[in-house]
């Protein structure tokens, strides 16, 4: 199946600075990527989509000018987490479907997970 | 905002046993996915089922879907330890490839 690598897995911070979240799809064109959150034993919680050459679509009550997010190429979406603080401490999921070269199904191939923590 | 329950929150078994687990969904839906995540990983995408369907087997795993009831059931048949995981119920409906996620249950199978 289609491979999404996620990078860094897990990253401690200060608070106050920032940290990028790279997600690349490795053997398929991702013109959609999702950016998910989830909160220990919680379920997933959409962020934003990540759209190729145009701005991401946030959901309500996520801060775009916190949650930056950047679609460079067809494989790759970056999540920046500006001035994070404690409370943005979280295990960070992207996904990507498959897409029509690969029979787009209606499936997500998921990265491994990105997990945050803020001191 | 999650659209998806799923009962039972956490469910422990013994090895050999069938697991089933239940979700359900407020909206219109296209189809239906079940997921499995082991603990700090990513998803793994299990099945998935259209909404003209009404089961769909894939190895150990059965799922039926109720589209007038609104709900799924993922049966895990000759559990085993490996199984251990939690598991979640995706819809998409109106939003296409943008995935709705249930609130999961968490599996344990116990050898």
């Amino acid at each position: 199946g289609a491979v999404v690598s996620q990078h860094p897995s897990w990253v401690i911070c200060k608070s106050g600075t920032s940290v990028k979240i790279e997600c690349r799809s490795l053997d398929f064109q991702a013109t959609t990527m999702f950016w998910y959150r989830q909160f220990p034993k919680q379920s997933l919680m959409l962020m934003a989509t990540s759209n190729e050459g145009s701005k991401a679509t946030y959901e309500q009550g996520v801060e775009k000018d916190k949650f930056l997010i950047n679609h460079a190429s067809l494989t790759l979406s970056t999540l920046t987490v500006t001035s994070a603080h404690p409370e943005d401490s979280s295990f960070y999921i992207c996904s990507a479907p498959p897409g029509v070269d690969l029979g787009n199904t209606g499936e997500l191939f998921f990265g491994e997970g990105s997990r945050l923590t803020v001191l | 905002s999650q659209q998806g329950e799923e009962d039972p929150q956490a469910l422990s078994i013994q090895e050999g046993e069938n697991a089933t687990m239940n979700c359900s969904y407020k909206t219109s839906i296209n189809n239906l996915q079940w997921y499995r995540q082991n603990s700090g990983r990513g998803l793994v995408h299990l099945i998935l089922i259209r909404s003209n369907e009404r089961e769909k087997h894939s190895g150990r795993l059965r799922v039926t879907l109720d589209t007038s009831k609104k709900s799924s059931s993922l049966l895990i048949t000759a559990s085993r330890a490996a199984d251990t995981a939690s598991y979640f119920c995706a819809t998409d409906g109106k939003y296409g490839n943008k995935l709705v996620f249930g609130a999961g249950t968490i599996l344990r199978v116990k050898s």
